[in-house]
């Protein structure tokens, strides 16, 4: 399995500042995607960070909101943008490694 | 994409076998069926992946009837430590990362 790392493991953060999240991978994956789990709830999928090209959002995610790179095929950042307290939740990188996806330990985030 | 259906909370006791079933009615022919733990504040993790009949690793086992419309992920033996929520997802096994997140079975091991 692949060893996944984020950074920050947590902030707290002001309102319509930004903040951005970095997910580090020990090998070379083609597929790395972002969640979001809220208070309470279950995970859901901001976007797929595509290597090379602009990442593919899911409904109701766009790109203004959080824009994501993805510069090779071990690193990615989520950046949340012009947040606010609903923004607040746990974010979440993952990877495909072929044999199921694997997932980093989550940034939690607290927007004040 | 197929949703699941799994209980929302379950109870045990340490040394029981735990069986938890989900149901996916929808699932499409190249779907394969995962199962993830998630303790609270962390990442989900891997447990399982099958696409028909038995499944085993070191951590469960998972049960696909011939239908795939429904899964069971088998604990043997559970301890305190699988108190956890289980998820079960469907989804392309080629391109993972559709899979949807329903609200997952709150496991509850009571010593």
């Amino acid at each position: 399995s692949a060893v996944i790392s984020q950074k920050p493991s947590r902030d707290i953060c002001q309102r319509g500042t930004s903040l951005t999240i970095q997910c580090q991978v020990d090998s070379q994956v083609t597929m790395m995607f972002w969640y979001r789990q809220q208070p309470g709830q279950s995970l859901t999928l901001i976007a797929t960070a595509n290597q090379g090209s602009e990442a593919t959002y899911e409904s109701g995610f766009v790109i203004d909101k959080f824009p994501i790179s993805r510069p090779n095929l071990t690193f990615s950042t989520l950046t949340v943008s012009n947040m606010s307290p609903e923004d607040s939740s746990i974010y979440l990188c993952s990877v495909d490694s072929g044999q199921g996806e694997f997932f980093g330990p989550g940034t939690r985030l607290t927007v004040l | 994409l197929a949703k699941t259906t799994q209980p929302i909370s379950m109870d045990s006791y340490e040394g029981q076998e735990v069986n938890i079933t989900c149901s996916h009615n929808n699932i499409a022919t190249n779907d394969y069926i995962t199962w993830y733990q998630q303790f609270p504040s962390q990442g989900p993790r891997f447990i399982i992946q099958g696409y028909k009949t038995k499944v085993t690793n070191e951590v469960a086992s998972l049960f696909i009837p011939a239908d795939r419309k429904s899964s069971t992920l088998s604990l043997p033996r559970v301890s305190l430590s699988d108190t956890a929520v289980y998820y079960c997802l469907v989804g392309d096994g080629g391109s993972q990362g559709n899979l949807i997140f329903g609200k997952g079975t709150k496991l509850s091991v009571k010593p």
